[in-house]
């Protein structure tokens, strides 16, 4: 079955810094999507994008669905920022089912 | 207000016994899922189901149980057969737009 790979898997920043969080598909997929989980356990979704750019305020994201990957961009990071964020989509055959990466834990040190 | 509410927050069990964690949206979704993750893991799909009535298994099936009677409700049973039952469980549901929106999980403990 399609893999998902997430990089970096451990992530440090400084308040006010930008990070690029990347995922690769080893096959097309479909219904790409990107979540933020919170230290609680609560996944918020942050974007759908199947394919092209997409931005909401200090956060955007890119699929390239030819080039099997979507990168999602933080700028400005703040301490809330922190959590663990993960995508995860459908292959063609099965729209059903959303496969997921194993996410990019994210700290955020003011 | 609309969404999925999970319930309870955190449960406790002792080995052998069989529970239920309750999953209710009240956005009209047809389609709702189960889900398991472990500490540092992606989630992985126990159980979903389309429609009412119906259900199929996910990836990790095998120890629990699941009933969809109702549009609103997707209860989980987790039985004394599943051999690790200590996770994170989150519920998700869909609609008609491709996304799945997730409740805010029931952590599970069994000793």
């Amino acid at each position: 079955g399609i893999q998902v790979e997430q990089s970096p898997p451990d992530l440090i920043l400084q308040e006010g810094a930008n990070s690029t969080l990347r995922c690769n598909f080893s096959d097309s997929v479909n219904n790409l999507q990107w979540f933020h989980q919170n230290p609680w356990g609560q996944l918020i979704n942050l974007f759908y994008i199947p394919s092209g750019t997409k931005q909401n305020g200090r956060l955007s994201a890119t699929t390239v669905a030819t080039e099997r990957y979507s990168l999602l961009y933080i700028s400005s990071s703040q301490t809330t920022d922190s959590g663990v964020y993960f995508c995860a989509g459908t292959n063609a055959g099965n729209n059903r089912k959303l496969i997921w990466g194993l996410g990019t834990s994210l700290a955020v040190n003011p | 207000d609309g969404g999925i509410t999970q319930s309870p927050k955190y449960l406790f069990r002792k080995e052998g016994q069989n529970v239920t964690l309750s999953c209710e949206q009240n956005l009209n979704h047809d389609a709702m899922y189960w889900y398991r993750q472990d500490p540092g893991q992606g989630l992985r799909l126990i159980y979903y189901s389309q429609i009412v009535n119906d259900f199929q298994k996910g990836d990790i099936a095998e120890g629990y149980s699941v009933s969809r009677e109702k549009k609103e409700s997707f209860p989980l049973t987790v039985t004394s057969a599943q051999k690790n039952p200590t996770a994170f469980y989150l519920c998700a549901s869909k609609g008609q737009d491709p996304e799945q929106y997730f409740g805010p999980g029931t952590r599970l403990t069994v000793t």
